[in-house]
């Protein structure tokens, strides 16, 4: 198993461009989440999914998008990009939604110019 | 807002020495509890989980909670120069769709 993956691990993007950050698991886990990292800081959390076709926000959902049309993939989508989301971000699973344990991607590295 | 606050850091301790980490919660509903270890540059990777009051020992970590003062704790034995690393409190309610409310986080500095 690989686990969970995340592309493109670091990134430049001009203000105003769009970009997807891809993330894919295979231990077939219903939910997942998307954090941002600034530094220094804790994780906080953008979006997340318990299962295909279904989202719903985090705590910091602004300026981001998501779907979830297969189990394995959820990708985080910026429009717009801002220096704000300067940031790295984390894509990460689990089984279920008490006890388990969440497992997280390598994440991407943002920079935004 | 559910929060989690750790102490403030960075925390520096000889090697050999137990490291102390701790962590409190505003949300009394929280029922899963879990510490995170994230090397510089690299993602979190869990190293300890409680559930229940008490204290839940695995090698040289030692995970304590007390629910009633809504707190939790990380014991570190026998600190070594690899124990080096931010050390993240991550707590998970019972209604919250497996989300976790992180903390911001302590550095922790093992020295020779």
């Amino acid at each position: 198993n690989a686990g969970v993956t995340q592309t493109p691990k670091f990134r430049i993007l001009k203000i105003g461009q769009s970009m997807t950050l891809q993330c894919t698991q295979d231990m077939n886990h219903n939910y997942m989440y998307w954090y941002r990292q600034d530094p220094g800081m804790g994780l906080k959390l953008i979006y997340y999914s318990v299962g295909a076709g279904i989202t719903d926000k985090g705590e910091v959902p602004n300026g981001y998008n998501v779907s979830r049309s297969t189990t394995e993939d959820f990708p985080l989508r910026l429009e717009l990009a801002a220096p704000s989301q300067t940031s790295v971000y984390f894509c990460a699973s689990t089984k279920g939604a008490t006890q388990e344990t969440q497992y997280f991607g390598p994440g991407t590295r943002l920079l935004v110019l | 807002q559910k929060e989690v606050e750790q102490n403030s850091g960075p925390l520096s301790v000889p090697e050999g020495a137990i490291a102390s980490l701790n962590c409190t919660y505003s949300d009394r509903v929280s029922q899963s509890f879990f510490w995170y270890r994230q090397y510089s540059g690299k993602s979190p990777e869990l190293i300890m989980s409680i559930y229940s009051n008490g204290d839940k020992e695995d090698g040289r970590f030692t995970a304590q909670l007390n629910k009633a003062s809504q707190y939790v704790s990380l014991l570190i034995r026998d600190s070594q120069p690899s124990d080096s690393a931010t050390y993240l409190c991550a707590v998970k309610s019972g209604t919250s769709y497996g989300k976790l409310t992180f903390g911001q986080g302590t550095i922790l500095t093992v020295h020779p």
